[in-house]
């Protein structure tokens, strides 16, 4: 069962618009959420994090929102550029050694994005 | 260049014959973890390490094998794959910062890996 879901498999929107991803979780343990981007025929990188304690991250274009009352996090890219086009993984970890998810990253089934000019 | 490096990029094996998928990290990351990623199913998790000679099951380990004998590498073995191991898989690493790793991993460019 995934505790990670990014209900959206595609998002399409114009440049200069605004993308917004979004992603749900089920795990109360989880404590700190990231969000990796993915080109095809290259491994995810690293695009930007959050911790429980906030509920939002900003870095240049990128921002993520966390609702830990929802249980639910999104990520803003404004403006939406060509470059962007690829596949956007949600993913979560817990903190306490005590759970199940200790030492793992759950990860979302990803949102296709393309930048149409 | 700090990076994750995975051999080979492409495999198309038969079932039953063993097969190793090499993985070498150069930035002394202690955690290192093996993902397939699979349509619509996203990246799921066979094994990680969090130091040599600790290994862990992830999400999906059946019919995988991993060791940790070097903090550098850390291979992921399929002693007898079958077709349902077809998939597109990921080593990644990461350094560990208090009780819990931290996650902002550096990945592989991924193996490609059919059975016939």
């Amino acid at each position: 069962d995934q505790q990670v879901k990014q209900n959206s498999p595609s998002l399409s929107v114009q440049e200069g618009r605004i993308s917004i991803l979004n992603c749900d979780y089920t795990n109360s343990m989880f404590d700190y959420f990231l969000w990796y981007k993915k080109y095809p025929a290259e491994g995810p990188t690293f695009l930007i994090s959050i911790s429980s304690i906030k509920d939002k991250n900003e870095d240049g274009r990128f921002t993520v929102f966390l609702n830990k009352s929802a249980k639910h996090l999104s990520l803003h890219i404004v403006p939406s550029q060509p470059g962007d086009s690829a596949v956007y993984f949600c993913a979560a970890s817990a903190a306490q050694m005590t759970t199940d998810s200790w030492g793992k990253l759950q990860f979302g089934a990803g949102t296709q994005v393309v930048v149409t000019p | 260049e700090a990076q994750v490096t995975q051999n080979p990029r492409y495999l198309i094996t038969v079932t039953g014959k063993k097969l190793t998928v090499t993985c070498s990290q150069n930035m002394n990351h202690e955690y290192m973890s093996w993902y397939r990623q699979d349509p619509g199913l996203g990246l799921r998790q066979i094994y990680y390490s969090m130091n040599v000679e600790v290994t862990d099951k992830g999400d999906v380990p059946e019919g995988y094998k991993v060791s940790r004998k070097e903090k550098r590498n850390f291979p992921l073995i399929l002693e007898s794959p079958s077709p349902n191991q077809t998939s597109l898989y990921f080593c990644a690493s990461s350094s560990i910062q208090g009780a819990r790793a931290r996650t902002e991993a550096f990945f592989g460019q991924g193996t490609r890996l059919t059975v016939v």
